[in-house]
């Protein structure tokens, strides 16, 4: 199985950072990520799918990049309803993975 | 309105079993596949399974292999998951979640039911 390794495991931040998550995969998977946010008892959302696409309803003050074994996800600058979890995906191949998961916190 | 509503969670013996249902409606089901995702309390999300439109292609993490079983009915626009062999690792909320197709992400999520596995 491809292991997605995501980092950091938290982060603090103040409204209006830049903040910047990263994935890599333990094997190329072209862009076949997507990047999830998650509230607490909330389901997760989708916010990124191809590595860098928007999806629909998402700020643009989200933008993912990558292809191959390294990806990031950006929040350009950092809005209160932004402190959440954030996952990232491979559907590459079966089975799909997530990363560990990344904890935005308000600093 | 996409809607996904999942159903059929509780408390379950060690080596019980348990039958999760996901109704949907708002779209046209047998165009999608579909996942079931699974999250225990305070951890990440752990993919389980996934079934294509048509039910031609199912896939299953390791951990749940042998033991839970996809299935769709398209006919009641309904998913589901026989979970059965349960251990107290397996307690967790389970999430459907629709299927755009390889790269193009799950783009609907039902609110998940709790299934507690648990003397």
């Amino acid at each position: 199985a491809i292991q997605m390794t995501q980092s950091p495991s938290s982060l603090s931040a103040s409204v209006g950072d830049r903040v910047t998550i990263t994935c890599r995969a333990s094997q190329g998977i072209r862009n076949d990520l997507g990047w999830y946010q998650q509230k607490p008892g909330k389901a997760p959302n989708l916010l990124i799918y191809a590595a860098s696409s928007l999806q629909s309803g998402v700020p643009s003050r989200f933008s993912g990049s990558g292809s191959g074994t390294d990806f990031t996800l950006t929040i350009s600058s950092l809005q209160p309803e932004d402190f959440a979890t954030y996952y990232c995906l491979q559907d590459y191949n079966y089975p799909r993975t997530f990363g560990q998961g990344t904890k935005v916190e308000i600093k | 309105e996409v809607q996904l509503v999942e159903s059929g969670g509780g408390l379950v013996k060690p080596g019980g079993s348990l039958r999760l249902s996901c109704a949907a409606s708002g779209f046209t089901f047998s165009n999608y596949g579909m996942n079931w995702v699974r999250q225990a309390p305070g951890k990440g999300l752990e993919w389980v399974s996934s079934i294509s439109d048509s039910s031609s292609y199912i896939y299953y993490a390791d951990s749940v292999k042998g033991r839970f079983t996809i299935s769709r009915d398209n006919a009641k626009n309904s998913l589901y998951l026989q979970m059965n062999s349960l251990r107290a690792e397996d307690t967790a909320v389970y999430y459907c979640a629709r299927d755009l197709g390889p790269y193009l992400g799950l783009d609907y999520w039902g609110q998940g039911t709790l299934v507690t596995v648990s003397s």
